[in-house]
């Protein structure tokens, strides 16, 4: 298994931003398709974004389309998401993820915690 | 894109096989034979067990096995041990860059 480990994940309010950040084996991140997927608190899982190797491209789910941004720095092995007009639905632990092809995830961070609360 | 439809439980003893279903359309399990499958223990991050349909990843017992049929995708826990209590998900690529996951379903060993 490859090691990814997030950062960034706080309490914040409604309308707030965030920055999350995953960082991996060179090895693993410069090749890959890569992704964020969030879980809330007692829920199942969903895709929020993700991004071709070569970062050209960016895929949302609808429902953050506008608020959020995915990135790449494949120099820096590292994944991005800025998450801007937080809401409290946004509420979920986030996970840095890679797609080995079709959706199919084979590598997971540990997750980070993003709590928006009045 | 909505989730796909898995049942909220499931359980069997030790030793029994439990089988876990996830039901979705046309648009996705019913056409494209990328159906995966993750286990996921309190707490913990989820681990892919099943990709392809029924390829396991390295690593994973062959106790863990899918299969498909039409628009509904299956999970098959054979032998089961006390480890194997956890939740579990199914995802299936739904053409383009769509891709959903299931609802989940908590597998209980009694």
């Amino acid at each position: 298994e490859v090691q990814l480990v997030e950062s960034g994940g706080a309490l914040v309010q409604p309308g707030e931003s965030l920055r999350l950040s995953c960082v991996g084996p060179d090895f693993i991140l410069g090749g890959s398709w890569m992704g964020w997927v969030r879980q809330a608190p007692g829920r199942g899982l969903e895709w929020v974004a993700h991004i071709p190797p070569d970062g050209r491209e960016k895929y949302y789910v609808d429902s953050v389309k506008g608020r959020f941004t995915i990135s790449r720095d494949n120099a820096q092995n590292s994944l991005f998401l800025q998450l801007d007009s937080l809401r409290v639905e946004d509420t979920a632990v986030y996970y840095c993820v890679t797609d080995r092809g079709f959706g199919a995830v084979d590598n997971w961070g540990q997750g980070t915690l993003v709590t928006v609360s009045p | 894109q909505s989730a796909l439809t898995q049942p909220p439980s499931a359980s069997g003893s030790p030793g029994q096989s439990v089988t876990i279903s996830c039901t979705g359309t046309i648009n996705d399990i019913g056409t494209y034979d990328y159906v995966s499958w993750y286990q996921q223990h309190p707490g913990k991050a989820p681990k892919l067990i099943i990709f392809g349909v029924t390829e396991r990843p390295s690593g994973v017992p062959d106790r863990f096995s899918g299969s498909k049929s039409g628009n509904t995708a299956s999970l098959t826990v054979s032998g089961l041990q006390a480890e194997d209590e956890a939740d579990y998900f199914c995802s299936s690529y739904a053409g383009g860059h769509d891709k959903v996951f299931g609802t989940g379903t908590k597998v209980t060993v009694l």
